[in-house]
């Protein structure tokens, strides 16, 4: 079955920091390239980052910049995203989804995360 | 506010043929493929459209993309109450070197 499955989310206090991981199953994960797509509260959908399938190319939107950081690892399947400098505009469903260019074929379910004290 | 500019609502009864658009410039839309993607309540979307006019295996053949100059568009015809949700469009953006999505447009199923 392919399958996306984000985890890692939960509450954390401003300029704090976590990690989310995403692990892909079903498909050819190596080949692919993954992004990070987040929804805040009763808002639209963000695209986050993308990084190619050999995670030699990494983009970036410009409100993130300097604070997450994606990767893969393909001997495991999985991307990551870490985040840093925490801000309560961070709060929001992050997504993992596998595509390029605007093109995401396979959503996770999300995870959550909140930045509050 | 979005890169790409859709209307906040939409509506039509069952049946009925409904169109969302998706507005840009040359630096997304002129240039590049447009997605569209449908939402329920906070659950993962779903891709309806790529390539602006092709549609995934299992999206029926009442749903289509256009794409003409610098605006998008998604049709839904043979309305169901089930169509009801969330709608995005996205595409890539060379100033930005980044995607943008629009910012959703609710379709209501009067």
């Amino acid at each position: 079955e392919v399958q996306l499955l984000e985890s890692g989310g939960g509450l954390v206090q401003p300029g704090g920091s976590l990690r989310l991981s995403c692990a892909a199953s079903g498909f050819t994960f190596s080949t692919s390239a993954m992004n990070w797509v987040r929804q805040g509260p009763g808002k639209g959908l963000q695209w986050i980052s993308t990084v190619s399938a050999s995670g030699n190319n990494t983009y970036y939107t410009d409100s993130v910049k300097g604070r997450l950081t994606i990767s893969r690892d393909n001997s495991k399947n999985t991307v990551y995203l870490q985040m840093i400098s925490l801000r309560a505009e961070d709060s929001a469903v992050y997504f993992c989804a596998k595509g390029w260019g605007g093109t995401f074929d396979i959503w996770g379910q999300g995870t959550v995360v909140t930045v509050s004290s | 506010q979005s890169v790409l500019t859709q209307p906040p609502s939409a509506s039509g009864t069952p049946g009925q043929r409904v169109t969302i658009s998706c507005s840009g410039d040359n630096s997304n839309i002129g240039t590049y493929y447009v997605s569209w993607y449908q939402q329920f309540s906070g659950t993962a979307p779903k891709l309806l459209i790529y390539r602006s006019d092709q549609r995934p295996s299992g999206v029926p053949d009442r749903v289509s993309g256009s794409r003409s100059g610098t605006s998008a568009s998604l049709a839904i015809s043979g309305l169901r109450s089930e169509d009801e949700g969330e709608y995005y469009c996205a595409a890539w953006d060379d100033r930005l070197s980044g995607v943008v999505f629009g910012g959703g447009t609710k379709l209501t199923v009067l």
